[in-house]
């Protein structure tokens, strides 16, 4: 199971961590991924991140602002974010990878308004 | 960047009919991948991995098809549960990249 927390409401430029707690499973044998949704639209992967931390892929819209990490020892996923725009209004979800994303956890609402 | 064209954008079935959605990739993903299911204010679930592998609790009305940069999910009899969207996901290269959609209604 996969519970993402931290999403609130922010100011454009403000900064925000996203977690997901990993449960039921061997956390440090998957890669992991966040997908994000703005409202009314489709899918967009994020970023991914192998086992160790070591190897780490990003869209071309959050470089630079964004950075996915882990705590193997807390079995937790997280994901900064800081320059915050409108635009990075969404649900923000974390994926298990299994190939693709073969587990979803139930999504955390950042909204990004002044 | 590899675009993912999912068509249609909608379709309107009844249950009982047969729906068939295609993704084409820009570029060949070979078999790498996966398509999703998502119902309004839920999180996507997998159905198909690798293209034409059936997710493990999926109902086998569900099947996947195709090899290189076209790609089909078949719905053989639609059931009511399955009005929702469906979207295609490649993961041959990053960035990954989903499909814009597919809106099954009634």
């Amino acid at each position: 199971q996969l519970v993402e927390s931290g999403g609130d409401l922010v100011q454009p430029g403000e900064s925000l961590r996203l977690s997901c707690a990993a449960t039921g499973f061997t956390f440090n044998f998957h890669w992991m991924t966040w997908v994000r949704q703005a409202p009314g639209r489709g899918l967009e992967w994020v970023a991914t991140l192998n086992q160790d931390g070591s190897e780490r892929y990003y869209v071309d819209s959050v470089k630079g602002r964004f950075t996915i990490s882990r705590d193997n020892a807390q079995n937790s996923l997280y994901l900064h974010m800081n320059s915050l725009t409108a635009e990075d209004t969404a649900v923000y979800y974390c994926g298990r990878n299994g190939g693709s994303i073969d587990s979803w956890g139930q999504g955390t609402l950042v909204t990004v308004s002044s | 960047d590899i675009q993912m064209t999912q068509s249609p954008s909608s379709l309107s079935a009844s249950v009982g009919d047969r729906v068939t959605i295609t993704c084409r990739a820009s570029q060949g993903i070979n078999t790498a991948l996966g398509w999703y299911q998502q119902r309004p204010g839920k999180a996507p679930k997998r159905l198909i991995h690798d293209a034409f592998h059936l997710q493990s609790g999926v109902p086998s009305r569900f099947s996947g098809s195709g090899s290189g940069t076209e790609f089909t999910l078949t719905i053989s009899s639609l059931q009511p549960e399955d009005f929702a969207t469906y979207y295609c996901l490649q993961h041959v290269t990053y960035p990954w990249t989903f499909g814009q959609g597919t809106e099954v209604e009634s």
